[in-house]
């Protein structure tokens, strides 16, 4: 069965600290998608970002930054230099892989604070 | 920029009534998801359409919940007798294809008194 751990619940940072959210997937497919959703509060799941499972390079995009680790099964996000704006609801999902239909499955989120 | 309409953002209901929610897609995806997510929880798929056949509805509760998608475009969820396990975010997504990745909508949150 597939599943995603988001082990912190709740942090807390002061703007311009950096913050790394972990997420732990469970898979036995060796093709899969991962990816990470933010949700303000105004509600609605913003996507940032998708890797695929035979595609280990870490990826950057402004503050944002992923580091994808098959050995731990691992997608971890970090904000470098967080801002207040980074305060959200961030969720880490999976799903299977190829053309097969199959679900998205998401964490239980980590709500994140950044403190001016 | 494209994105998921829904509506209302906001619903308040009583125990037993019927309500409805409203979804439409970035024009011209033609998968379309309804999610639950309860409150400190991740969104859990209560139905799947691709174009206007459901693919996956094994975790709407299809004794009070129905899903349509008449013409392969908007879609309209309804919970007939409303409970109070009810009460939740509801949110609408939508891709170019199956695989694709998923937009999302603002969201409806539902309030069951």
């Amino acid at each position: 069965a597939q599943k995603v751990t988001q082990a912190q619940t709740e942090i807390s940072v002061v703007e311009k600290e950096d913050v790394t959210l972990d997420c732990v997937y469970e898979t036995r497919d060796t093709t899969y998608y991962l990816f990470w959703y933010k949700q303000p509060p105004s509600g609605e799941l913003v996507f940032l970002i998708r890797r695929n499972s035979f595609d280990e390079q870490n990826e950057i995009s402004g503050r944002y930054s992923w580091n994808f680790q098959k050995s731990t099964s691992s997608f971890n996000f970090t904000i470098t230099a967080s801002q207040v704006v980074d305060s959200a609801v961030y969720f880490c999902a999976l799903r299977k892989g190829g053309t097969s239909y199959d679900k998205v499955i998401f964490g239980p989120g980590t709500s994140l604070s950044v403190i001016p | 920029e494209a994105e998921v309409a829904q509506s209302p953002r906001y619903k308040i209901t009583e125990k037993s009534q019927a309500v409805a929610f409203w979804c439409d897609p970035i024009s011209g995806h033609a998968t379309l998801y309804w999610y639950r997510q309860i409150l400190g929880q991740g969104p859990e798929l209560l139905v799947q359409f691709q174009d206007e056949s459901v693919v996956d509805d094994s975790q709407l509760p299809k004794d009070r919940f129905s899903a349509e998608r008449l013409k392969g475009v908007d879609s309209t969820l309804k919970i007939q007798p409303a409970e109070l396990g009810d009460s939740a975010m509801y949110l609408c997504a939508s891709s170019f294809r199956r695989e694709g990745i998923q937009y999302f909508g603002a969201g409806t949150r539902l309030s069951v008194l």
